[in-house]
Parts: structure tokens; C-alpha cells; sequence
């Protein structure tokens, strides 16, 4: 079972934005639109922030967007603040027996 | 809201079986639009999809550890189960139990952290 691809950290000023990549394959991120992006802060659970590509739950700013193109899902965080320093995952329903799988994280850093 | 909470052994001989229950509150285990599932994080390291159940009892595990891992449901007490065997160095980690609804996981226990050490 092969992780998705995220980049390892990504950083930005307060008020700036940032994307965050997710790459998979054609049996997983290229496939579907079950592509699911998770916040977790140090020593916390993560907390699901979009689903379904592009869908933002409940209580979740404004400010986080998804979006997908070919084989890459996005995690795009508008007007960045201090609190949304954390790991971000991806994970993506996937044809392969796993049926389920995880992006490598990314550390966001606000500069 | 629907709350979970991981319960069972904080440390584990090697060669053992790790065990661990996931009590779910606020909803109905039995509903039939959602999958229970088990993910783990060993430390400094990322998110592992370990496997999940509905409620009727079908399960699904990750090929790496399908050899090891069983998980369980007993509806009657809206809670699920996690069984690792043989359990070495490499399976220290903090397990969460998550429900999952289109393939997102949607709620998260807090996470218990299981060591394995002699």
C-alpha cells in the first residue's frame, strides 16, 4: 500500500496563502472524488477540515478550501493565522485491497 | 454529537497480543452509514490506516498487517474492537478508533498510546 505524496512542510506569513499537494494515482486521488484533508496540532487527534474533495464541515473557517486536478488533490489555507500551524494529511478511498490510505503530512509553519 | 473513546492496555510484551476497545456515545453504532475504524500514529511519524467494520460485521484491513489484526463489533454495546498480535518495537504507537462516512473520518477518538516493551 503506497502513501500519497505531500510535500514535507510548507510555510507562510500571517495573512498570506498556501497550498498544500496531495498526489496519488489514477485507483486512488485521480479516481474518486473521496479525497479527505485532516489538521492535527502536536499531541492532538486530527480533525477533519474537507471531504469529498471540496467539502468544508461544519465549524471549519471559511478560509480552508479543497480542490482537485488529475492524479492531485489541494488543500489551499487563504489568510493564514497562527492556530493553523499544525500537520495537515490527505487520504483518498483507493481500488487497492487497502481500500483506504494516507497522505505522508505536511508541516505547515507560520512564519 | 458522537464521541469516542479508546480503552485497554497501555503496555505490551513483545510476541503478545495488543487489545483495544473503542466505546462510541451520541449515536448508534448499528446505523448503517458509517464504517468504525482503527488508525494508528507511531511516534514522530504519520497516520496509518489499520482497518474498519460496519456494523454487520465485515471487515477490512490493511494488507501489511492483515496477518495480525482482527477487529470486531458488538452493536448490543455500541462498541468495537481491535485485536494485534504479535506485537514487536514497530507496532508502538497511539491507536485511535474514528467513524468513517464517505470515506472521510468525520469523528476521532482522543487516542491512546500503546507501548510495546518488555
Amino acid at each position: 500500500q503506497s502513501a500519497l505524496t505531500q510535500p514535507a512542510s510548507v510555510s507562510g506569513s500571517p495573512g498570506q496563502s498556501i497550498t498544500i499537494s496531495c498526489t496519488g494515482t489514477s485507483n486512488d486521488v485521480g479516481g474518486y472524488d473521496y479525497v479527505s484533508w485532516y489538521q492535527q496540532h502536536p499531541g492532538k487527534a486530527p480533525r477533519l477540515v474537507i471531504s469529498e474533495v471540496s467539502n468544508r464541515p461544519s465549524g471549519v473557517p471559511d478560509r480552508f478550501s479543497g480542490s482537485k486536478s488529475g492524479n492531485t488533490a489541494s488543500l489551499t489555507i487563504s489568510g493564514l493565522q497562527t492556530e493553523d500551524e499544525a500537520d495537515y494529511y490527505c487520504s483518498s478511498f483507493t481500488t487497492s485491497s487497502a481500500l483506504f490510505v494516507f497522505g505522508t503530512g505536511t508541516k505547515v509553519t507560520v512564519l | 454529537q458522537v464521541q469516542l473513546q479508546e480503552s485497554g492496555s497501555g503496555l505490551v510484551k513483545p510476541s503478545q497480543t495488543l487489545s483495544l476497545t473503542c466505546a462510541v456515545s451520541g449515536g448508534s453504532i448499528s446505523y448503517g452509514g458509517y464504517s468504525w475504524s482503527w488508525v494508528r500514529q507511531p511516534p514522530g511519524q504519520g497516520l496509518e490506516w489499520i482497518g474498519y467494520i460496519y456494523h454487520t460485521g465485515s471487515a477490512y484491513y490493511n494488507p501489511t498487517l492483515q496477518s495480525r489484526v482482527t477487529i470486531y463489533v458488538d452493536t448490543s454495546k455500541d462498541q468495537f474492537s481491535l485485536k494485534l498480535k504479535s506485537v514487536t518495537a514497530a507496532d508502538t504507537a497511539v491507536y485511535y478508533c474514528a467513524r468513517v462516512q464517505l470515506w472521510a473520518i468525520d469523528f476521532w477518538g482522543q487516542g491512546t498510546l500503546v507501548t510495546v516493551s518488555s
